[in-house]
């Protein structure tokens, strides 16, 4: 089956410095990657959409500025999140869309941010 | 836009047992589909079972099956035989061809020994 890794897991990160979050399609190619944000007990909020060799399309009231998407080839999107602050520690999933019907997503296990 | 919505935060089966966890949606759209995903602990997205909205026979998947009600726009899947690893918070979600998914809220399912 398709599989989607995260790199990190988890990520401490002092507040204030930047911290990358990379996403990769490991057996498919992916023309559109999602990034989403889970709050605890809470279901997934999809931040912003990535195409491969364009420009990411955010979510109403996501700041891309604050949230850096590239999605630089068909199996790899990293997610940066700029000048980190305790308000941005979350739980960060992405998906990878297949480009064949349907358009299967499969979701990357997730990355725990916490800002100290 | 589309919702998508469960009105069951919370449900609990005797392990064996069956349950029924609800999901309504709203879209003007005619072609789309229509997923239940279920979360476990690690947080892991997982596909338990898809539909699509021209078929009218409902989808199943070994233990899990759904009753889509296409006209009252209603998608509740269930668990049958319920098993101590089906504890989860499972998500309705939405999508029309090549586009996002829209999850709804979730239902917190407690399998009890």
């Amino acid at each position: 089956g398709a599989v989607v890794s995260q790199h990190p897991s988890w990520v401490i990160c002092k507040s204030g410095t930047s911290v990358k979050i990379e996403c990769r399609s490991l057996d498919f190619q992916a023309t559109t990657m999602f990034w989403y944000r889970q709050f605890p007990k809470q279901s997934l909020m999809l931040m912003a959409t990535s195409n491969e060799g364009s420009k990411a399309t955010y979510e109403q009231g996501v700041e891309k500025d604050k949230f850096l998407i590239n999605h630089a080839s068909l199996t790899l999107s990293t997610l940066t999140v700029t000048s980190a602050h305790p308000e941005d520690s979350s739980f960060y999933i992405c998906s990878a869309a297949d480009r064949v019907p349907p358009y299967e997503q499969y979701f990357g296990p997730g990355t725990r941010l916490t800002v100290t | 836009a589309q919702t998508v919505t469960q009105s069951q935060p919370e449900m609990s089966v005797q392990e064996a047992e069956t349950v029924t966890l609800s999901c309504t949606y709203d879209t003007s759209e005619s072609d789309y589909y229509l997923f239940w995903y279920k979360q476990p602990p690690s947080r892991q997205m997982i596909l338990v079972i898809r539909q699509e909205a021209y078929k009218q026979q409902n989808a199943t998947e070994n233990r899990f099956s759904v009753n889509f009600q296409k006209a009252a726009k209603s998608f509740s899947l269930k668990i049958s035989d319920s098993q101590l690893g089906d504890a989860a918070m499972y998500f309705c979600a939405y999508r029309s061809a090549g586009e996002k998914l829209t999850f709804g809220t979730g239902t917190r399912l407690t399998i009890i020994p």
